[in-house]
């Protein structure tokens, strides 16, 4: 079964750079969700869309923006990386948004020096 | 927002041995889910609690959700090697407003760490 698809799966930043992560879900899932997860850290919630649209919010950063397209496709944009910005970024699919089991992409890992 | 507690933050077994992990909170839940994590990987959803006392079953995995649905538990039976990893458990807020997609608020996880 097709999964969810995140590219690339490994990215290395300098500080003051920016980063874009990009999200491909499972097909017919029409919700996406972003997650950090940093070194022996529980995953952290940042936003998530439903049919295109932000549906809910958590602890993403100023810097930190993202939009889902018209293909349900997902990307998130990262400025001005900071070195605490190093950590896994999982993207998760589900279909009908509320309520509904959540499939998480392999992630990408993102290293700032 | 809504929080999750879960114990032990780590669990060292033989294998053979019996695992679980346990997860409480202050106020009621709507939900309950419960993610494995295996070194490097990705959170792997295992299941999803919704009824009050519920008990569900994945062969050696027992899940249970209270009957005031603050707590939940995942109990494994005779530990296998393939077992290692951190087991989330995650819940969603309580208010539904319909449609959307709210984020999951994970516990901290229980690693769990088994010896051969």
């Amino acid at each position: 079964a097709a999964g969810v698809i995140q590219s690339p799966r490994h990215l290395i930043k300098e500080k003051r750079e920016t980063a874009t992560l990009k999200c491909y879900p499972i097909p017919r899932h029409d919700t996406v969700y972003w997650y950090q997860q940093g070194p022996g850290q529980d995953p952290q919630f940042l936003i998530s869309f439903y049919e295109k649209m932000q549906s809910d919010k958590g602890s993403i950063p100023d810097r930190f923006s993202a939009q889902q397209f018209s293909d349900y496709h997902s990307e998130l944009n990262m400025s001005s990386l900071e070195l605490g910005d190093s950590a896994l970024y999982f993207c998760a699919s589900s279909l009908e948004g509320q309520g509904a089991t959540q499939y998480f992409g392999p992630g990408t890992r993102l290293l700032v020096l | 927002g809504q929080q999750v507690m879960q114990i032990p933050q780590y669990q060292h077994v033989q294998e053979g041995e019996d695992f679980t992990t346990y997860c409480n909170s202050s106020t009621t839940l709507s939900n309950i889910q419960w993610y494995k994590q295996r070194p490097g990987g990705h959170p792997v959803f295992l299941i999803q609690l919704v009824k009050s006392g519920e008990v569900k079953k994945q062969k050696r995995l027992t899940f249970q959700f209270g009957e005031a649905k603050k707590n939940s538990s995942l109990h494994i039976t005779a530990t296998q090697t393939t077992d290692v990893g951190t087991y989330f458990c995650a819940v969603t807020k309580i208010m539904y407003s319909g449609g959307g997609a709210d984020g999951l608020t994970f516990g901290k996880g229980t690693h769990l760490i088994i010896q051969p």
